[in-house]
């Protein structure tokens, strides 16, 4: 099993700066496999990247992602208010084909 | 408008059996893959079960394997997860997903979820 480790477990920042979220992965990882996700509080997850550094529709060019291999990083360019939530990464690979990390915690300083 | 929604979610006992539903509209329902993901109360997201649009190919979370099968009415749109044995630590909010690439299998993204429908397991 590709157990995902994210980092850090809660992120303290400000509205206005700059957000990075570690997913780091216990194998290799196809990048086009590697998504990450927003869930905000009594709400379903949504889709933010897929394929390591896509974004996906609707969402605003202030997140980014990138990485290969083990170590992937999404990045918040500028923080707004409705950023603060928890963020999930996900992989689809080997046995079991599917995992998610256990999530950050990104909340307002 | 492209939409997901879940049923099906009861109070079951430990050992018992639960089938939950997921309605599909707004999409071309057998051009996705679909999923199951699952979230306890106040943890992280537990990816269950995957199934192909065609419904020829399936895969499991070794946590289910053997105890629950996901499986699609493509004529109904509907898409389904039939849980046997059932275990106190299968309480959870259950959501259904469909994956952002047509015809593709594997998990790519998840771009469109439902509500959720909750599953509790006690006595």
């Amino acid at each position: 099993e590709i157990v995902l480790t994210q980092s850090p477990g809660t992120l303290s920042l400000s509205p206005g700066e700059r957000a990075t979220l570690s997913c780091r992965a216990s194998q290799s990882v196809s990048s086009s496999y590697l998504a990450w996700y927003q869930q905000k509080p009594g709400q379903a997850p949504r889709l933010l990247i897929y394929g390591a550094s896509s974004r996906a529709t609707g969402i605003p060019d202030r997140f980014s992602g990138s990485g290969s291999g083990t170590d992937f990083t999404l990045t918040i360019s500028r923080l707004e208010p409705e950023d603060f939530a928890v963020y999930y990464c996900q992989q689809y690979g080997s046995s079991p084909p599917s995992t998610f990390g256990q999530g950050t915690r990104l909340e307002i300083k | 408008e492209v939409q997901l929604v879940e049923s099906g979610g009861v109070v079951v006992q430990p050992g018992g059996s639960l089938r939950l539903s997921c309605a599909a509209s707004g999409f071309t329902f057998d051009d996705y893959t679909m999923h199951w993901v699952r979230q306890a109360p106040g943890k992280g997201l537990e990816w269950v079960s995957l199934i192909s649009w065609d419904g020829g190919s399936t895969y499991y979370a070794d946590s289910v394997k053997g105890r629950f099968t996901i499986s699609r009415d493509n004529s109904k749109n509907s898409l389904y997860l039939q849980m046997n044995s059932l275990r106190t630590e299968d309480t959870a909010l259950y959501y259904c997903a469909k994956d952002i690439f047509p015809v593709r299998f594997g998990a790519y993204g998840m771009d469109v979820w439902g509500q959720g429908t909750t599953v509790t397991v006690s006595s």
